[in-house]
């Protein structure tokens, strides 16, 4: 079965970090362009981030409201997304969710697989 | 950044009717559009991709068309299972934006 699991959600202060963690199994993960979304409570869907693939030189691209604060790795030997989220700020609470680019091998925009979810609060 | 307009914010409908959300962009995109599903604490679900194609397993009474920066989702007949908010999404550029969302529900 195809699928994303995320994990390491939890509470944590203002200027704090947290590391989520997403794994996948089921298909060839490596080949895979992968994203990172977010939803803040009762609120729409906002793009956080992107890592490309081994192909094209695992290269990252961030939002604005994230940028210099947030990064994105993978582990292909692990099957394995990150996001390392450092200064974390009351805004950033929401659910986090990783999700696969359709296209093997290449960019497509579309993303056909998605995990649960990790919620993330920011709080004092 | 590329702006996504959605309209409208929710709607109510009857089961077996037609309904038609639009999605607007702020430039041209072409047919660089997906929409997509979430029902209630459920992670979103790809419906429609490159505008007007149904992706493998959605059924058939869903439907998109447009291009450039109008765009129409169309549910054919309402069923109760379809209740949910939908988003269109752009990919033509990065950031690749979401519309605000439309959420349905059952008159």
């Amino acid at each position: 079965e195809v699928q994303l699991v995320e994990s390491g959600g939890g509470l944590v202060q203002p200027g704090g970090s947290l590391r989520l963690s997403c794994a996948a199994s089921g298909f060839t993960f490596s080949d895979h362009y992968m994203d990172w979304v977010r939803q803040a409570p009762g609120k729409g869907l906002e793009w956080v981030g992107r890592t490309r693939n081994k192909a094209n030189s695992y290269t990252t691209e961030y939002a604005a409201s994230v940028k210099g604060r947030f990064t994105i790795s993978r582990d292909d030997s692990k099957n394995s997304l990150y996001l390392q989220m450092n200064s974390l700020k009351t805004e950033d609470t929401a659910v986090y969710y990783c999700a696969r680019d359709r296209r093997s091998g290449s960019y497509w925009g579309a993303f056909d697989i998605w995990g649960q979810g990790t919620m993330v609060t920011v709080s004092s | 950044d590329i702006q996504m307009t959605q309209s409208p914010s929710s709607l109510s409908a009857s089961v077996g009717d037609r309904v038609t959300i639009t999605c607007q962009a702020s430039q041209d995109i072409s047919n660089y559009l997906n929409w997509y599903q979430q029902k209630p604490g459920k992670a979103p679900k790809l419906l429609i991709y490159d505008a007007s194609n149904l992706e493998t397993g959605v059924p058939s009474r869903f439907s998109g068309s447009g291009s450039g920066t109008d765009f129409t989702f169309t549910i054919s007949s309402l069923q109760p299972e379809d209740i949910a908010t939908y988003y269109c999404q752009q990919y033509d550029n990065l950031p690749q934006g979401f519309g605000g969302g439309t959420k349905v529900e059952i008159k």
